[in-house]
């Protein structure tokens, strides 16, 4: 069936650098996109979205990044921060239903 | 604050005692879903339900019932909790408008024992 992945589990960034979590999708029929933020204790958080006619849009040191032509969702994190490290969750919406990737755990190293 | 508020954060229990996970949404929200998530599984819709007395199943509903008898209500019902059903079980609403993203509770954990 179609779903939502992250490249990689797990992700070490040290502190100051910028972080870069990918996410591979393969609904071609999503039409909008979420990364969220888990932190330990807490619900997912959401940061950014972006709608399938976009390729990049930006927030506070966030940028994701939709490549529909490879399937493939991106999110930066300038500057990376000691609070910035949480389970990461890109997610896909087909009209109302939300799937979600089995998310990136991203550490970050003083 | 618009918040999701779910209660017990924490909850032990037994095979077959029936039990119940509340949810409420400050924000006037249409749409809520319930989801289980478990390690390397990572989030999974149980139910969800798009206004009043409207609910529907999502990907693993089975042992699962909900209710949507007020809007800032959608309480999560186990009639007779199983192992399988150890987890940590999130509540979320959202507008019922294309494009609007999730508003996550901070979640209940359920062991049964």
């Amino acid at each position: 069936g179609e779903s939502v992945g992250l490249h990689l589990p797990t992700l070490s960034v040290q502190e100051g650098d910028n972080s870069i979590i990918n996410c591979a999708y393969s609904n071609s029929a999503s039409d909008y996109f979420i990364w969220y933020k888990q932190e330990s204790g807490k619900g997912p958080q959401f940061i950014i979205d972006i709608r399938s006619n976009m390729d990049k849009r930006q927030g506070q040191r966030v940028t994701v990044l939709l490549n529909k032509t490879v399937k493939h969702l991106s999110l930066q994190i300038a500057a990376t921060q000691p609070g910035d490290s949480a389970v990461y969750f890109c997610a896909e919406m087909e009209d109302y239903k939300l799937s979600f990737g089995a998310g990136t755990t991203v550490t970050v190293r003083a | 604050e618009a918040q999701v508020t779910q209660n017990p954060r924490y909850l032990i229990t037994v095979t077959g005692k029936k039990l119940t996970v509340t949810c409420s949404q400050n924000m006037n929200h249409e749409y809520m879903s319930w989801y289980r998530q478990d390690p390397g599984l990572g989030l999974r819709q149980i139910y969800y339900s798009m206004n009043v007395e409207v609910t529907d199943k999502g990907d693993v509903p089975e042992g699962y019932k909900v209710s949507r008898k007020e809007k800032r209500n959608f309480p999560l019902i186990l009639e007779s909790p199983s192992p399988n059903q150890t987890s940590l079980y999130f509540c979320a609403s959202s507008p019922l408008g294309r494009n609007s993203p999730l508003h996550f509770g901070n979640g209940t954990r359920l062991t049964v024992t």
